[in-house]
């Protein structure tokens, strides 16, 4: 199947850390991507992590990859009201000609409590 | 540097009319894909150009169409609409064919 899997809520204090979770399904992904969706608006790119790397960290966020596993998992440290927002795992498609889009996670709703 | 562009912004449709979709990319920008999304999903790949090609096409149906421009500009075509269209329409664009920027999007609301 081609399902990238995503926890759908997901909720924490202000101040903690969030670890956001995701499964894809292609072990030959070359990149594996991070998008964050505030209400109304487009996707922005957060983060992507290359396959033959186990860690990237940029300021607050840091990407875990287990390629064994096929997970992926975003955390973000010091979580702050304006994290709130729909955070989706993507990983490349491919078809015969090569990588043509993106198959993305149904989104986890990241809820911060103060 | 504008980032990729799409017009209109909100759309409002009657069942069984067409609608045409723009999405200007980034400068630079040979690739523009194209994603359909329902509110409480995540994005569903429709169609993905590069250098006026189709290079890839999602399972939507063949209301579905799209045509990407000399100036790397593209248009999303969807004819004989539903209500079970009405969505936010993505563009993105990349260099190659990774690396995607996202348009704000187009709601489409079909009555």
């Amino acid at each position: 199947g081609e399902d990238v899997e995503q926890s759908l809520f997901l909720s924490v204090r202000e101040g903690d850390s969030s670890v956001i979770n995701c499964t894809y399904t292609d072990s030959s992904s070359t990149y594996l991507y991070w998008y964050k969706q505030e209400p109304g608006a487009g996707l922005q790119l957060l983060t992507y992590i290359f396959s033959n790397m186990d860690m990237k960290q940029d300021q607050r966020l840091t990407v875990l990859l287990n390629k064994k596993d096929k997970h992926l998992s975003l955390r973000i440290a010091d979580t702050q009201t304006g994290d709130s927002a729909i955070y989706f795992c993507a990983e490349p498609r491919y078809s015969g000609g090569g990588a043509d889009g993106l198959t993305f996670g149904k989104g986890t709703h990241l809820i911060i409590q103060p | 540097d504008a980032g990729v562009t799409q017009s209109p912004t909100h759309l409002i449709k009657t069942r069984g009319q067409h609608v045409t979709l723009r999405c200007s990319p980034i400068s630079g920008h040979k690739s523009v894909s194209w994603y359909q999304q329902v509110l409480g999903q995540g994005p569903q790949f429709i169609f993905q150009y590069y250098e006026k090609e189709e290079r890839g096409r999602g399972n939507f149906p063949d209301r579905f169409s799209a045509r990407q421009f000399p100036n790397y500009s593209s248009e999303l075509n969807v004819n004989a609409l539903l209500l079970g269209d009405s969505a936010l329409y993505l563009c993105a664009s990349s260099v190659q064919v990774d690396g995607y920027t996202f348009g704000s999007g187009t709601r489409l609301t079909v009555v």
